[in-house]
């Protein structure tokens, strides 16, 4: 079956950096763009961005041009978000999400999410 | 920006009745050359991810229940949850995938 499993929760300084891990199995890594989305507490859903596992293109909201970046190890089927110059109001879980290359599909498996905390 | 509003913030209803939100979008999500509609709805409960309900604004995914239905097509789109169960208690989210992704503020579904 379809597994999105992200690291452990965080807790970072304001101006530090954060990089969350997404373990993907039960699919074929390279075949689905994998999407990046955070949510604040008790707040909506805001994409970040994505990465084309297959070629390494990405794809980032423009409110987080330079500060995101998005990688992969095809190798072990696993997806990076960096998030930089991290500030309080980044405190939020972070999601990886998968979404098929026929763009006509929607996102449909989601990983269990990754708090991280930015605090001084 | 494809910016998604949905309405109500949130509502609440009593167990059996009929649950209706809307999203609307602020240019059409309607792809001509294959007539689909990139716009999906999303249930999320506390303490975890958003799961898939419906796509292509009408087509369930696969597992949910036939109470759950989604209509509409080009900017107004709705999610109709025929009668509520206890298990329905969700925030529930319209997303568009016509161009990257955004998401409605969600509507909060509540039993009376």
């Amino acid at each position: 079956q379809v597994q999105l499993v992200q690291s452990g929760a965080e807790v970072k300084k304001p101006g530090a950096s954060v990089k969350v891990s997404c373990k993907a199995s039960g699919y074929t890594f390279t075949g689905y763009y994998m999407q990046w989305v955070r949510q604040a507490p008790g707040q909506g859903l805001e994409w970040m961005g994505w990465i084309n596992p297959n070629s390494g293109g990405t794809n980032y909201a423009q409110k987080f041009q330079g500060r995101v970046t998005m990688t992969r190890d095809t190798s072990i089927s696993t997806a990076y978000m960096e998030l930089s110059r991290l500030r309080f109001d980044d405190t939020a879980v972070y999601y990886c999400a998968r979404k098929p290359f026929e763009w006509e599909l929607p996102v449909d498996y989601w990983g269990q999410g990754t708090l991280v905390t930015v605090s001084s | 920006d494809i910016v998604m509003t949905q309405s109500p913030d949130s509502l609440a209803v009593s167990l059996g009745e009929r649950a209706t939100i809307n999203c609307k979008s602020s240019q059409s999500v309607l792809y001509s050359s294959n007539n689909k509609n990139y716009l999906g709805w999303y249930q999320q409960k506390p303490g975890q991810p958003p799961k898939l309900l419906i796509y292509w604004a009408s087509t369930r995914q696969s597992g949910v229940p036939d109470r759950f239905s989604g209509s509409g097509s080009g900017t107004d789109f709705t999610l109709t949850i025929s009668s509520l169960q206890a298990e329905d208690v969700a925030v529930y989210y319209c997303q568009q995938y016509y161009n990257t992704l955004t998401f409605g503020g969600g509507t909060k579904v509540e039993i009376k």
